[in-house]
Order: C-alpha cells, then sequence, then structure tokens
C-alpha cells in the first residue's frame, strides 16, 4: 500500500532559524495536503497542493511539491516560539481512494 | 458553525466491553472520516463516508469495528470487544469534496 515518509522526525532549533522537513511518497500523488498538530491538539490543516512544481507561502511558510509529484517540503523562515508542534504531511494518490495516509510527521521544538 | 465535535472526550473501559462514540461534523461538509492516532504517530486511516454512504474501509481495520452514519448526519464508530491495542486517540473530521480536512479534538480511549 502507499506510504508516506517524513524526515527528520524530531528537530530542534533556536527561535529565528530557519527549519524545513520533508515528505516523500511510495506512489504518485493526485495532491498533498499539510496539518499541524500542537501538543495535546488536533490536527488542523495547512495547505493543499495539487499541481506538478507547485510553490505556495502563507506568511513565513513555504510548501513544495516534487516535479513528479511524490515529494513536498515545507520550510519555515525565522521560527518563533508559536512554531512549535507536530508537522505532518497526507497524501492522496486518488487511485480509487478516498483516504489520506499521514507521514508520521515531524516535532518541531524552539528553543527560545 | 462550532467545528466537529466528538463525545466522550475521554473513555476508560475494561477490555472485553463495548465502546462507541459519536461525531457531529460541520454541517456542510459531505465527507466524514475515522482515524485513530497513537503517541508518536500520525493519524491511521480507519473509514470514510460520502453523505450516508460508507465507501471505503481500511483493510487493517478489525471485524470487531463498525461505524455508521445514519441520514448523513452524525456519526458512531462502535469498538466491540475492546482489547489493550485499542488504546489510540480516535479523530473525527469532515470535509467539503475532500480539500482540507477539519478534525475534531477527538476521544482518548484507554483499556484497561
Amino acid at each position: 500500500g502507499q506510504q508516506v515518509m517524513q524526515i527528520p522526525q524530531y528537530q530542534h532549533v533556536q527561535e529565528g532559524e530557519d527549519f524545513t522537513t520533508y515528505c516523500n511518497s511510495s506512489t504518485t500523488l493526485s495532491n498533498i495536503q499539510w496539518y499541524k498538530q500542537r501538543p495535546g491538539g488536533h490536527p488542523v490543516f495547512l495547505i493543499q497542493l495539487v499541481k506538478s512544481g507547485e510553490v505556495k507561502k502563507q506568511k513565513r511558510l513555504t510548501f513544495q511539491f516534487g516535479e513528479a509529484k511524490k515529494n513536498s517540503s515545507l520550510h519555515i523562515t525565522a521560527t518563533q516560539t508559536t512554531d512549535v508542534g507536530t508537522y505532518f504531511c497526507a497524501g492522496s494518490d486518488g487511485a480509487g481512494s478516498y483516504q489520506l495516509t499521514f507521514g508520521k510527521g515531524t516535532k518541531l521544538s524552539v528553543i527560545p | 458553525d462550532t467545528g466537529v465535535s466528538q463525545n466522550p472526550r475521554h473513555k476508560i473501559t475494561k477490555r472485553g466491553q463495548n465502546v462507541t462514540f459519536r461525531c457531529d461534523p460541520i454541517s456542510e461538509h459531505n465527507r466524514l472520516y475515522w482515524y485513530r492516532q497513537t503517541l508518536g504517530q500520525g493519524p491511521e486511516f480507519l473509514t470514510y463516508f460520502q453523505n450516508e454512504a460508507q465507501l471505503e474501509k481500511s483493510r487493517l481495520l478489525s471485524d470487531r469495528f463498525s461505524a455508521e452514519r445514519p441520514k448523513g448526519s452524525f456519526s458512531t464508530l462502535e469498538i466491540q470487544r475492546t482489547e489493550q491495542g485499542d488504546s489510540a486517540m480516535y479523530l473525527c473530521a469532515s470535509s467539503l469534496d475532500g480539500v482540507g480536512y477539519t478534525f475534531g479534538s477527538g476521544t482518548r480511549l484507554t483499556v484497561v
């Protein structure tokens, strides 16, 4: 079945440093979504990417979808303590399945 | 709209007992999903409804698990003969045509 892998599993950064998490799928995706889960909270939708090579920005967050639609990345510029949480990518292969397959997430800690 | 509502928030049950969880999705959303999340993992797909029809069910899902969505409104997830391995956070999510899931706060199940 479809697998979605994320690296790194954990990342500790000093406040103000940049952060990047990478997501790789075993199959070509029809779309990829990113979620953020704060400690003790539930996943919150950030963005969806659909097109090959797509790049989207949300303030300090930049999301990319690979040309082959098998990988994606999330980059945060100048991290803040409010960025703390676990970031998940989730992909759908669209092959007759409606389910999103989530990666294990990257847990971000920001040291003030 | 108050978002996706799940009840109860916590459930402690003895092994072998049956439990039922309820999810009230966002009323405008046509799709409803159940996921399960354990510590340090991403959400794992359980089942999907479009309106009242259950269109997809995880192959990993034991026959002790059943879900319903009568009249396409709220949904229930029942686990029969609970086992310790069923202990997890059970998350419900809804979406409009699959773009961006809105998750509820979840039901934390502990089987003792």
